[in-house]
């Protein structure tokens, strides 16, 4: 059975810094890609960072690209999300999500973990 | 970047309904088209790829159309299971972009 969970969220302030991870199991980790999708309190969802099943290729919105840096590590099945300069927009569930497909650069995404919440706050 | 538009933002519906919410593309982006679903507290729900191929374990009741800016997901016969928020999601280019979700509730 295909699983991600996410872990590493928490209470931060204003200006500081955390480290996400997402665990996989269940699935060959370096064959896909995976992405963070986040979701504020009461809102929508928002795709925020993607990573090629190798690592090489990463993608971010424009909103967090400086300040975030996706990687992974295919030899413990694992994903990350470090996370800087963090501001009150940032609040949110943090999902991991997995794509589809071996290979894909650009897949759907098949599988959700549980999330982790950041809450930035002074 | 390429916006998604979902309509309408909720609805109220019964059990047995059919129900459709439409998705719009701001640009062509083929069929690279998924929909979600979420329920209260819960992770997303990947139901749909590919504007129409249904997820493995996905309800036949679920059905998508559509290609290039304008799709629609369908439900045949609401189910009391189905009330939830649905995301329509292009993966035609980065960054990858959702829909603001529309909110099926119970009428």
């Amino acid at each position: 059975e295909v699983q991600l969970l996410e872990s590493g969220g928490g209470l931060v302030q204003p200006g500081g810094s955390l480290r996400l991870s997402c665990a996989g199991s269940g699935f060959t980790f370096s064959n896909y890609a995976m992405s963070w999708v986040r979701q504020a309190p009461g809102k929508g969802l928002e795709w925020v960072s993607g990573i090629s099943g190798s690592g090489g290729i990463t993608y971010y919105t424009a909103g967090v690209k400086g300040r975030f840096t996706i990687s992974r590590d295919n030899s413990n099945n694992a994903l990350y999300l470090e996370l800087n300069s963090l501001t009150a927009e940032d609040t949110a569930l943090y999902y991991c999500a997995k794509g589809l497909w071996i290979g894909e650069l650009s897949p759907p995404f098949d599988c959700w973990g549980q999330g982790t919440l950041v809450i930035v706050s002074s | 970047d390429i916006q998604m538009t979902q309509s309408p933002s909720s609805l109220s519906a019964s059990v047995g309904d059919r129900v459709t919410i439409t998705c719009r593309a701001s640009q062509g982006i083929s069929n690279y088209l998924a929909w979600l679903q979420q329920k209260p507290g819960k992770a997303p729900k990947s139901l749909i790829y590919g504007a129409s191929t249904l997820q493995s374990g996905v309800p036949s009741r679920f059905s998508g159309s559509g290609s290039w800016t304008e799709f629609t997901l369908t439900i045949s016969s609401l189910q009391p299971e189905d009330f939830a928020t649905y995301y329509c999601q292009q993966y035609n280019d980065y960054p990858l972009t959702f829909g603001g979700g529309t909110k099926v509730e119970i009428k």
